[in-house]
């Protein structure tokens, strides 16, 4: 059980384009999915945090405007990367939460490599 | 803030060796400690999880242990195998707003 997919798993883009990134909790539902970014040989880097129905809440530094989140369900939630540059490029994991209480255990997501040319 | 450190950076061990890997935290504040896997381009693999009452947590060839007083952590990994070969991270989880708190991670690599 605990399962988080991701799609797409890589997508290459042009600069100036918009790539959507989903996340999907298969057997639980996550009141609570996170979005991280991590740059070769980093560690993961906490980017927002997306409760279901309420919007996102950004990490210092994260432009939300660039970074869209959105957590219609209790089962997905999508990151759009808008107007994007070659400096956001990276890998970008999701992760995701059951039930609400501080100890829960976070469930990843196999990520996503953005490579944006 | 919270700073997680991991120690060493990398580690090269010949196959069947038992290993630690090291994890120190700046806030001993903590609800719990998780160590992950993880391999090139790929996603986190949670490995083991402790709640911060506990004081350390077992799974197969993995034991983990906690010492919130003094901020650190261990992963024991015994009788390494190649197929152990990954980055292995240690994130804590601070207060109650869920976020986790990673640190860089270890590269070990097992030599058959």
């Amino acid at each position: 059980g605990a399962v988080v997919s991701q799609h797409p798993s890589w997508v290459i883009c042009k600069s100036g384009t918009s790539v959507k990134i989903e996340c999907r909790s298969l057997d639980f539902q996550a009141t609570t999915m996170f979005w991280y970014r991590q740059f070769p040989k980093q560690s993961l880097m906490l980017m927002a945090t997306s409760n279901e129905g309420s919007k996102a809440t950004y990490e210092q530094g994260v432009e939300k405007d660039k970074f869209l989140i959105n957590h219609a369900s209790l089962t997905l939630s999508t990151l759009t990367v808008t107007s994007a540059h070659p400096e956001d490029s990276s890998f970008y994991i999701c992760s995701a939460q059951d039930g609400e209480l501080s100890y829960n255990e976070q469930f990843f997501g196999p990520g996503t490599r953005l490579t944006v040319l | 803030k919270q700073e997680v450190t991991q120690i060493p950076a990398a580690l090269s061990v010949p196959e069947g060796e038992n290993l630690v890997l090291n994890c120190s935290f700046t806030d001993s504040a903590i609800y719990n400690l998780q160590w992950f896997r993880q391999d090139p381009g790929k996603g986190l693999t949670s490995l083991l999880l402790i709640q911060s009452s506990q004081r350390e947590q077992t799974s197969g060839r993995l034991n983990a242990s906690l010492d919130k007083s003094s901020g650190r952590s261990t992963l024991y990994i015994a009788a390494s195998q190649p197929g152990d070969s990954a980055t292995y991270l240690c994130a804590v989880k601070r207060g109650s707003n869920y976020k986790l708190t990673f640190g860089k991670g270890t590269l070990l690599t097992v030599n058959p």
